[in-house]
């Protein structure tokens, strides 16, 4: 079975550009969440979704944004970047919202020049 | 404030040796918790977890040890291998009760088996 995969792997972005990054969870997951890393830190959490809906924002801007899809896939969306959005973003899928065990894509390495 | 904190950034052990691996925690709610394994350029892969009502969980040559007094969990790898080098994270969920299952991570420790 596939796991969940992420798109790109790699992206390079300048300061005040918008980007998306994409998400498709493990097959029968209906949940999925949304980590920054950056260098020398754990993974924070920036969102949960399930069936469509938002259940749980980390403390991150505004200029964050995500949303799930009927498939549940789901996009993570970053307006006006700034150079401390440089990190890698993972996203994390589980059968449901209530779901201990997430397991976690490859991740989106983001650089902002 | 770190609420899941891991505090020996680093970790050295030989081929065959067991490897102790900490982690604290100060939020009372979390009651469940999980390690995950990290390679460079990779997402961390979910390892072994425990629940707040057990004080022990094994599987294969991972055991994880949960001292609820203490706020203090630790995975033992026995016996090591050189395949094991790799960040290894601790993270906890507040569940019961919550709108969302978030994973709370501490800030990993590299873990080196020496052939």
């Amino acid at each position: 079975d596939a796991g969940v995969t992420q798109s790109p792997t790699h992206l390079i972005k300048t300061r005040g550009q918008h980007v998306t990054l994409r998400c498709s969870p493990i097959s029968g997951h209906k949940s999925v969440s949304w980590y920054q890393q950056v260098l020398g830190q754990g993974p924070q959490f920036i969102f949960q979704y399930y069936e469509k809906e938002e259940r749980g924002r980390g403390n991150f801007p505004d200029r964050f944004s995500a949303r799930q899809f009927p498939n549940y896939s789901s996009e993570l969306n970053v307006n006006a970047l700034l150079l401390g959005d440089s990190a890698l973003y993972l996203c994390a899928s589980s059968r449901q919202a209530s779901s201990y065990e997430q397991y976690f894509g490859p991740g989106t390495r983001l650089t902002v020049t | 404030d770190q609420q899941v904190k891991q505090n020996s950034p680093s970790l050295s052990v030989q081929e065959g040796r067991i490897s102790i691996l900490n982690c604290d925690y100060t939020n009372s709610m979390f009651d469940y918790f999980l390690w995950y394994k990290k390679y460079p350029a990779e997402g961390p892969t979910f390892l072994i977890s425990i629940s707040s009502i057990k004080d022990k969980n094994e599987d294969g040559r991972f055991t994880v040890f949960l001292n609820k007094s203490a706020k203090h969990l630790s995975l033992h790898i026995v016996p090591s291998q050189p395949g094991d080098s790799a960040v290894y994270f601790c993270a906890a969920i507040a569940g019961s009760g919550g709108s969302n299952y978030k994973l709370t991570f501490g800030k990993g420790t590299l873990l080196t088996v020496n052939p």
